[in-house]
């Protein structure tokens, strides 16, 4: 089965850049989508198709894909994009949904 | 404005079946393109994709949970209905639905994100 890796935690301070990484084999190869997720909230989606923005989020939210290494980036940090960051993609090959296991986001 | 509202038991004893409803409103599953999804959260743990149901009525399932697993959908009452069988502790989450769009090319899925979701309903297996 495919497999997406994130690392548990990323820190950063306000204003700074924010880069959190998801890998998988190939990943290049097919679309990924970000949700960002606060505290007892439900999921939202910040990025799709790679590095495309849903209406309602701000520019500061990015992606990029190639190889073996998707990112989501987000620019000028600010205390509210503290959260946990989720990648998704679609297994073709299995019909199936993955997910990464998620990124924690603490804004310094 | 798309909405969707989950509805079930917020607790079920183990061995039991667990039946969530999924009603939406904003967009139509009779649309092309147009899909549902359930994707469950454990307490303080990762998103977990369950199954979706698209606008031709064709089902995919998580393999690890593909054997308890049904989800149905009633265009006319904006609906999807989802059933877990042999409940266990293990299944305690948050159980959230969410539209799905798809990419689709040549008629099979290339792509599917999920935008917006529900707010989510927190199931609770014990006995």
């Amino acid at each position: 089965s495919y497999v997406l890796t994130q690392p548990p935690s990323v820190s950063v301070a306000p204003g700074q850049t924010a880069r959190i990484t998801c890998g998988g084999n190939n990943i290049g190869s097919k679309s990924v989508h970000w949700y960002q997720q606060k505290p007892g909230q439900a999921p939202v989606l910040v990025v799709y198709d790679d590095s495309d923005r849903p209406s309602g989020i701000p520019e500061r939210f990015s992606g990029s894909n190639s190889g073996n290494t998707a990112t989501l980036t987000i620019s000028r940090v600010e205390a509210g994009d503290e959260a946990d960051y989720y990648c998704q993609v679609w297994d073709s090959s299995s019909d199936q949904v993955v997910f990464g296991g998620g990124t924690k986001l603490t804004v310094l | 404005q798309v909405t969707l509202r989950e509805s079930g038991p917020a607790l079920v004893k183990p061995t039991q079946t667990l039946t969530l409803t999924c009603t939406f409103s904003g967009f139509s599953l009779s649309t092309s393109g147009m899909c549902v999804s359930w994707v469950r959260q454990p307490p303080g743990k990762a998103l977990e994709w369950l199954a979706l149901i698209d606008w031709d009525d064709d089902k995919y399932y998580s393999t690890s949970l593909k054997t308890r697993l049904t989800i149905s959908k009633d265009t006319s009452k904006n609906q999807v209905v989802l059933t877990m069988t042999n409940m266990d502790p293990v299944d305690t989450a948050t159980y959230y639905c969410a539209r799905t769009r798809v990419a689709m090319v040549r008629g099979v899925i290339v792509g599917n994100w999920f935008d917006p979701w529900g707010q989510g309903t927190l199931v609770t297996v014990s006995s």
